[in-house]
């Protein structure tokens, strides 16, 4: 079963303007990454947090994760139109087994 | 540095035909795993490769085969294409085993249509 889930399902902002998304998950996890998906393009890794940080930052990009919570945000600040793209969160499946679960991503869209 | 490669990009197959995906990394990576990717449902995992000559199911194997005779190489067959596995399949390769601890290298992907 599905561990991440994206909120909102999609965001269209102003170029400029910040832009956030959230990620739920449902069991404790070791980490969880962030991938940006442009379209028909494969997925490009972002961040990857592990559960004993709580923010990261890279760049434009800032991650939270509140494991109480069970939940992450990545914050996009100063939005550009190459940042349009959709944005999967990533955990690992739990209970020994290899691999990630995804979710179902959020649709960012910047207007010029 | 090609990074994944991944070919075909485009198949229609018919209901019954076989196929094989390639995948291919020039980063010396030893882990590697198939992904397929459905409208709104976000990639699940197929099937995984800790290393050469090692390959475990992930959580939609039925229907796929994988070996993994090489490092580089990681090919995913469709025994005998039904529609439902009409989807976009990628592959993804890490440095070291345990791939969820890791940031994943993506291919561009393989969209297949079985009629």
């Amino acid at each position: 079963s599905q561990q991440g889930e994206e909120d909102p399902q999609a965001l269209s902002i102003q170029e400029g303007e910040n832009a956030t998304m959230n990620c739920s998950y449902k069991t404790s996890i070791n980490n969880l990454q962030w991938y940006r998906q442009n379209s028909g393009r494969g997925l490009v890794h972002l961040i990857l947090i592990r559960s004993n940080e709580r923010e990261k930052h890279s760049g434009r990009l800032r991650v939270t994760l509140d494991t109480s919570k069970k939940s992450s945000s990545l914050l996009i600040t100063a939005s550009r139109a190459a940042d349009t793209a959709s944005y999967f969160c990533a955990t690992d499946r739990g209970g020994g087994a290899d691999g990630l679960t995804f979710g179902k991503g959020t649709h960012l869209i910047i207007q010029p | 540095n090609a990074g994944v490669t991944q070919t075909p990009k485009f198949q229609v197959l018919k209901t019954g035909q076989s196929m094989t995906l390639q995948c291919a990394q020039d980063m010396n990576h030893e882990y590697m795993s198939w992904y397929r990717q459905d409208p709104g449902m976000g990639l699940r995992l197929i099937h995984y490769s800790v290393g050469a000559g090692i390959t475990d199911q992930g959580e939609v194997p039925n229907g796929y085969n994988v070996s993994r005779s090489t490092t580089e190489d990681f090919p995913l067959r469709l025994l005998s294409a039904a529609p439902s596995q009409t989807s976009v399949y990628f592959c993804a390769s890490s440095l070291f085993p345990q791939g969820y601890n890791q940031p994943q290298h993506f291919g561009d992907g393989t969209r297949l249509s079985i009629l």
